[in-house]
């Protein structure tokens, strides 16, 4: 069994720079959420795709965000000209219906 | 919007004491969850409450959905070094064909062996 898989685990890049991140869910799950969590608080909720479908988005997903499932399976989320603040882990999370399982996460830090 | 407050934001104790948190909201939930995360690591369930005063167990855990929905607790007996991490409450709100989750801060749990 696999579970959810998120790379790169880590990434630190310079302020202005891109980054993108992946995210495979588990294979049946036909819902994928990505989420964002800074140090000592809980997270937060920023997207949601229903099979290839981008069906929510948080205002916390600014246009410098953007998210993609193409073809339903695997999700990415890239960050345009990356700020201090978008310093975070970023972590993705599938589910079948109600249960939601969490990836490790992507921590970023932007210097 | 949806706020959960967990208390307390962190607990020091002895290996095999018991533990007890909670978390509060500010509007009804439908539903309790809570999670621990790791080190580095994302968030993992271990209890999911239903209904109103429910009680459910696993294992050394125990949570407790309050009867007026704006509430639960967490407990842990016997508490062994690999409980050490922080404990989420989480409510699910509705959104298209699902479910987003709000998240308390955190209850960080440190054992002193």
């Amino acid at each position: 069994d696999t579970g959810v898989s998120q790379n790169p685990r880590h990434k630190i890049t310079k302020r202005g720079q891109n980054v993108t991140f992946r995210c495979d869910p588990i294979s049946e799950h036909n819902r994928l959420y990505w989420y964002r969590q800074t140090l000592g608080q809980g997270p937060e909720f920023l997207t949601y795709f229903q099979n290839e479908a981008q069906l929510e988005k948080s205002r916390l997903l600014s246009d410098r965000f953007s998210a993609e499932r193409p073809k339903g399976s695997f999700s990415t989320l890239e960050i345009q000209r990356t700020e201090q603040g978008d310093s975070a882990m970023y972590l993705c999370a599938s589910s079948s219906w109600e249960t939601q399982y969490f990836g490790p996460g992507t921590r970023l830090l932007v210097l | 919007g949806q706020q959960l407050n967990q208390s307390p934001q962190s607990m020091f104790i002895q290996e095999g004491e018991d533990v007890s948190m909670n978390c509060t909201s500010s509007s009804i939930f439908n539903t309790w969850l809570w999670y621990k995360q790791d080190p580095g690591e994302g968030p993992v369930l271990l209890i999911a409450l239903y209904k109103a005063g429910e009680l459910t167990s696993n294992g050394r855990l125990t949570a407790q959905f309050g009867i007026t929905r704006k509430d639960s607790f967490l407990n842990i007996s016997a508490s062994i070094p690999s409980d050490v991490g922080i404990y989420f409450c989480a409510g699910p709100t509705l959104i298209q064909g699902a479910q987003k989750l709000v998240f308390g801060q955190g209850t960080r749990l440190t054992i002193n062996p």
